[in-house]
């Protein structure tokens, strides 16, 4: 029962680079949201799916991509990095939009 | 769109005592009520939620909450704290939409 995985756990890379985290869940839940959390701000949304190949935005989505091309995979992508992207992302995900989400065990990110 | 106000970033009590953490939710359509304890390094877990049903809610590890409409909280209590209490609490509320928002949290350290 692996639940929701995410990988690398730990990345350093350089401002300009472009860098992938995934994230993968074994449960076949509808929906899976990415979030970054930053001390003094919780967690705070940058991108959910509905369901393969629907995503939408959520309140911090600037200099993020997503895609959703299965139910069980949503990688996040960082298309030119920045210091301010330094943070921890946490993927989850939930059999219903409003409902109970449960959260990978997050990527821990440094921007140099 | 909806939002949670955590009051208190920081609380310290001694094993044995009440714990009581405040939330505070805003919310125009009849909200969904969650709290998450993060423990150092990991993701969140769900403690307990609201959605609708009994006003008292109880969750795991002794955790209760009780959903006040009239005062648009969600205080989070246990009776007597114990060392492994010690971690970060997390009050998140969903509308009528998909996206749950987070409060910024508040650190429960628990003193012997």
């Amino acid at each position: 029962d692996a639940g929701i995985t995410q990988s690398p756990r730990y990345k350093i890379t350089e401002t300009g680079r472009q860098v992938t985290l995934m994230c993968h869940q074994t449960w076949s839940h509808s929906y899976m949201f990415w979030y970054r959390q930053d001390l003094g701000h919780g967690l705070r949304l940058i991108y959910y799916s509905a369901a393969a190949d629907i995503t939408d935005k959520g309140e911090v989505p600037d200099g993020y991509v997503v895609s959703r091309s299965k139910t069980e995979n949503f990688p996040l992508t960082l298309e030119s990095a920045t210091r301010s992207q330094t943070s921890v992302y946490f993927c989850a995900s939930s059999e219903l939009g409003r409902e109970t989400q449960y959260f990978g065990p997050g990527t821990r990110l440094l921007v140099l | 769109a909806q939002s949670v106000t955590q009051l208190g970033s920081h609380v310290s009590v001694s094993e044995g005592a009440l714990v009581l953490l405040r939330c505070n939710y805003s919310s125009s359509v009849p909200p969904y009520l969650f709290w998450y304890v993060q423990y150092p390094n990991q993701g969140l877990q769900l403690l307990l939620k609201y959605t609708s049903a009994a006003t008292l809610v109880k969750g795991i590890n002794g955790f209760e909450a009780e959903f006040k409409k009239s005062e648009t909280s969600f205080h989070l209590t246990k009776p007597s704290a114990h060392m492994s209490d010690a971690a970060e609490y997390f009050c998140a509320v969903t509308g009528g939409g998909n996206d749950m928002r987070f409060g910024a949290g508040t650190r429960l350290t628990v003193k012997p």
